[in-house]
C-alpha cells in the first residue's frame, strides 16, 4: 500500500513568519511530488510541483525534495493570515498522473 | 491555466434516488479523468480512473456498480450515484491531468457536495 504521511497539525504561526510543512511518503519509484492548497469546502489548487531533488522556489514558496530520505517540505515565508488553510501532499504513484494524497496538514497564521 | 468544471456545485436526494455528476475540461481535451471523495476533515481518496471510450478503473473497495463512471467524450466524465445512502454522503472532486508532455499537473473541479437525506 503507497502511502504519503503528513502531520496533521494544526500548525500554527504568527504572521510573518516561515511555516514549514512536512510530508513522507512509501513508494521509491515516485517521480512527481506536489503540493496543494484547500480552503475549507472548495476543492484543492496547486502551490508547487518539484520533481528533482533539491529546492524550488517560487515568490513565498519553497519546496525541497530528498528522494533518498524520500522526504518532501514546503517552506511559506512571510505567512500571512490567507495562508492558512490546508496543505496537501501528493504523491504520483505510478500511471498517468494518479496521484495519491497525504492526510493534510491544517495551517493557522495568526495576526 | 486549464479549466474544469463540475455540475451541479451541491446537490441533496432522499435516500435511494440516483444522482448524476458532471466533470467537464473547458479549454482542453482530456482522455482521462479521476474521480475523488472526501469526507470532512479528510483527505481526498481517489474513486476512479476514468478513460474515454473504455471502462473506468476502480480503487480497491470502491464499488464499480453504485459509482457508475462514464467518459463519453474528450470533454465530459460523468459519475453516477446509484441507490445512494447517508454514508454517501461526501465531496465529489474530479480532476483532469495537463497537457501532455508539457506538464503533469492535474487541474481539480470545483467540486460537489453531495447531501444524502
Amino acid at each position: 500500500q503507497k502511502e504519503v504521511e503528513q502531520n496533521s497539525g494544526p500548525l500554527s504561526v504568527p504572521e510573518g513568519a516561515i511555516a514549514s510543512l512536512n510530508c513522507t511518503y512509501s513508494d521509491r519509484g515516485s517521480q512527481s511530488f506536489f503540493w496543494y492548497r484547500q480552503y475549507s469546502g472548495k476543492s484543492p489548487e496547486l502551490i508547487m510541483s518539484i520533481y528533482s531533488n533539491g529546492d524550488k522556489e517560487d515568490g513565498r514558496f519553497t519546496a525541497q525534495l530528498n528522494k533518498a530520505s524520500q522526504y518532501v517540505s514546503l517552506l511559506i515565508r512571510d505567512s500571512q493570515p490567507s495562508d492558512s488553510a490546508t496543505y496537501l501532499c501528493a504523491v504520483n504513484a505510478g500511471g498517468y498522473n494518479k496521484l495519491i494524497f497525504g492526510a493534510g496538514t491544517r495551517l493557522a497564521v495568526h495576526p | 491555466g486549464a479549466v474544469v468544471s463540475q455540475h451541479p456545485s451541491w446537490v441533496i436526494c432522499k435516500s435511494g434516488t440516483s444522482v448524476k455528476i458532471e466533470c467537464r475540461s473547458l479549454d482542453f481535451q482530456a482522455t482521462t479523468m479521476f474521480w475523488y471523495r472526501q469526507f470532512p476533515k479528510q483527505s481526498l481518496m481517489l474513486m476512479a480512473t476514468s478513460n474515454e471510450g473504455s471502462k473506468a478503473t476502480y480503487e480497491q473497495g470502491v464499488e464499480k456498480d453504485k459509482f457508475l463512471i462514464n467518459h463519453a467524450s474528450l470533454t465530459l466524465s460523468t459519475l453516477t450515484v446509484t441507490s445512494a445512502h447517508p454514508e454517501d454522503s461526501s465531496f465529489y472532486i474530479c480532476s483532469a491531468p495537463g497537457l501532455a508532455g508539457v506538464t503533469d499537473t492535474q487541474y481539480f473541479g470545483p467540486g460537489t457536495r453531495l447531501t444524502v437525506l
